[in-house]
């Protein structure tokens, strides 16, 4: 079974542009999570979808959104690019039951210059 | 205030020794989870070991053990026999199971275990 990919594995961008990260989550998983990785803040989580639906949200700012299609794919998008956006964007897939494990994906690393 | 404590930023080992990394949580949750995760340099996170906290045994997966002591709120990871390939951060999480099921994960602050030759 295929885990968890995000593309692209690497970006860097200017501020004031904006960006798209993209997550394939493992067949038959229907969650969804995205979490920024910073060596000043750490591991914080961002939003989830589940079933095209965002079920929770981090505290971040509305710069940051996200969405998933119907086969369970997900996208986040950080527009209005800052210096402190620069971070390891790591996606999650879940079984939609039980108390199951996130398996994560490689993660994306954002640059922003 | 912090959810997830690892009091050990970076911690030694030998090779072939067993090592604890430290896991204190803050919860007022009855159902809730408990997970421990491998980064290596690479970036990805690897899933190790996973603690209910109804579930009354010990959690084990090959060399990784959970040491879950629910009333002082901690879920020591202990590797037993370690190998150099070991060498990463260690993060400690927690997922509380309200709020319409979401799988949100809460992390510590990671110690970085380094096995010695």
């Amino acid at each position: 079974k295929a885990g968890v990919t995000q593309t692209p594995r690497y970006l860097i961008k200017t501020r004031g542009q904006q960006v798209t990260l993209s997550c394939s989550p493992i067949s038959g998983h229907r969650s969804v999570s995205w979490y920024q990785q910073t060596p000043g803040q750490g591991l914080q989580f961002l939003f989830e979808y589940f079933s095209e639906t965002q079920r929770n949200k981090g505290n971040f700012p509305g710069r940051f959104s996200g969405r998933q299609f119907s086969n369970s794919r997900s996208e986040m998008n950080v527009s209005t690019l800052e210096l402190g956006d620069s971070a390891l964007y790591l996606c999650a897939s879940t079984q939609a039951s039980g108390y199951n494990e996130q398996f994560f994906g490689p993660g994306t690393r954002l640059t922003v210059l | 205030a912090q959810k997830i404590t690892q009091t050990q930023p970076g911690m030694f080992v030998q090779e072939k020794e067993a090592v604890t990394l430290d896991c204190t949580y803050d919860t007022s949750d009855q159902s809730y989870g408990l997970f421990w995760y491998k980064q290596p340099s690479s970036g990805e996170m690897i899933f190790l070991i996973y603690q209910g906290s109804y579930d009354e045994q010990n959690a084990t997966e090959g060399r990784y053990s959970l040491n879950f002591q629910k009333a002082r709120k901690s879920a020591n990871l202990v590797i037993s026999a370690s190998q150099l390939g070991d060498s990463a951060m260690y993060f400690c999480a927690m997922r509380e199971v309200s709020g319409a099921g979401s799988y949100q994960l809460t992390f510590g602050k990671g110690t970085k275990l380094s096995v010695i030759p």
